[in-house]
């Protein structure tokens, strides 16, 4: 079946310490996006990417480094730069040329600091 | 700024009536896109059901219909027959340039047997 993989489920951060999020998708899509989700609050938007090679940051990008090398994968490097990382995480995709298409999402990843 | 506004932080509906979950929206642009998600305490985005700003039927998919007052910038969701499976947080979500959303707040949604 089609969709969306993060990995992993959980992670954990020392102090200093970069992580890598995974996200691979094998729908085709153009498109793909990086989401931060806080307790009790909606997501907001940290990166994007609309064709390989290429993104754009979003409202919080500040701490967060992204790479586009293949259609397929999108991982968010979260740097010892994003001094509150603890959030879930949720990547997204959607298929370029149609905005009335709606994004797909992954199952999350949660980061919380050690 | 587009911003969305979901007033409602959490409801309470008896299994098997109706609820209606708002939604308001502030754009600048004539055409836009509003999109509904649901999601359980698993965590994934579920989506429901997308109305676009020249759709001029309300959309409606299974048990969900989407409330659209374009003059009132308002795209309230109505569920309908609730069952308690539909117990989630629930987000209305506006599409920008390059095909990104913004979200509101949520609503978590609680239905009672």
């Amino acid at each position: 079946d089609g969709g969306i993989t993060q990995s992993p489920k959980y992670l954990f951060r020392k102090e200093g310490q970069n992580v890598t999020l995974s996200c691979e998708q094998n729908l085709n899509h153009d498109a793909m996006y990086w989401y931060r989700q806080d307790p009790g609050q909606g997501l907001r938007l940290i990166y994007y990417s609309q064709i390989v090679n290429d993104f754009q940051k979003g409202d919080i990008a500040e701490g967060y480094s992204v790479s586009r090398e293949k259609k397929e994968s999108f991982p968010l490097t979260v740097t010892s730069a994003q001094k509150n990382p603890t959030a879930f995480y949720l990547c997204a995709s959607r298929p370029w040329g149609d905005s009335n298409q709606p994004q797909h999402f992954g199952d999350g990843t949660r980061l919380s600091i050690l | 700024a587009q911003k969305i506004t979901q007033t409602q932080p959490g409801m309470f509906v008896q299994e098997k009536e109706a609820v209606t979950l708002d939604c308001t929206y502030d754009t600048s642009d004539q055409s836009y896109g509003l999109f509904w998600y649901k999601q359980p305490s698993s965590g994934e985005m579920i989506f429901l059901i997308y109305q676009g700003s020249y759709d001029e039927q309300n959309a409606t998919e299974g048990r969900y219909s989407l409330n659209f007052q374009k003059a009132r910038k308002s795209a309230n969701l109505v569920i309908s027959a609730s069952q308690l499976g539909d117990s989630a947080m629930y987000f209305c979500a506006m599409r920008e340039g390059g095909g990104k959303l913004i979200f509101g707040q949520g609503t978590e949604l609680s239905v009672k047997p």
